[in-house]
């Protein structure tokens, strides 16, 4: 079975820092995709990521894929109170998600 | 387009009783995703479909759930009985699906299901 693995699973920074989010998975998949989740709230699409050494970026969020070593990161740039909520990769293997990373951003 | 569409928001019930969750899928997506969310386990798959036909089901907890997908336009996850246990959000989402690969996917609101 697909295992799609997360780190870290909680992350607090201060504003204005950089961070990586790291997603490794455990099957060949040319597509992973990245969601933000608000408390409370449903699943927001961020990226989808076609293939190796693909980087999108959005705001202060740059995601990028290497599917050789089926690993994801999600790197976040002087980070802002709005960015806070829960990250989650999927791969397009059966769209599993992984535990999801919940990121605090303090002023 | 209204996005995925799940009803009912809310839904409140006693063990024991039947629960039906429904969703209408964003028109011209082909592929529909059921999942369920808590904070022990996460964000697990229950079952998804392709082109109306269910394709994995290995995620469905055990025989009290089932799932169909009558049409494009339509699909229903069912419990019954229901149990205390089963006490979670259910979301549904939609994507385009072709040979290429998935495109993103696109969630509804969710269903916030309390079996007393």
């Amino acid at each position: 079975e697909l295992k799609v693995e997360q780190n870290p699973l909680f992350l607090s920074m201060q504003e204005g820092k950089n961070y990586t989010i790291y997603c490794n998975y455990s099957t060949t998949s040319d597509r992973l995709y990245w969601y933000r989740q608000d408390p409370g709230k449903s699943l927001e699409s961020l990226f989808v990521l076609l293939s190796n050494g693909a980087v999108k970026q959005e705001g202060r969020l740059m995601a990028s894929l290497d599917t050789k070593a089926r690993l994801s990161t999600l790197h976040i740039t002087a980070a802002v109170h709005d960015l806070s909520a829960t990250y989650f990769c999927a791969v397009d293997h059966d769209m599993r998600f992984g535990a999801g990373t919940r990121l605090t951003v303090k002023p | 387009d209204a996005g995925v569409i799940q009803s009912p928001r809310h839904e409140v019930t006693e063990m024991g009783q039947e629960v039906t969750l429904r969703c209408k899928p964003i028109s011209g997506h082909n592929s529909l995703f059921w999942y369920r969310q808590t904070m022990m386990r996460g964000l697990e798959l229950l079952i998804y479909f392709n082109n109306n036909v269910p394709i994995d089901d290995s995620g469905m907890p055990e025989d009290r759930f089932s799932a169909k997908m009558p049409n494009a336009s339509f699909s229903t996850l069912k419990i019954q009985p229901s149990e205390p246990r089963d006490s979670a959000v259910y979301f549904c989402a939609s994507s385009l699906w072709v040979a290429g690969g998935r495109g993103m996917l696109f969630f509804g609101s969710g269903t916030q299901l309390s079996v007393l």
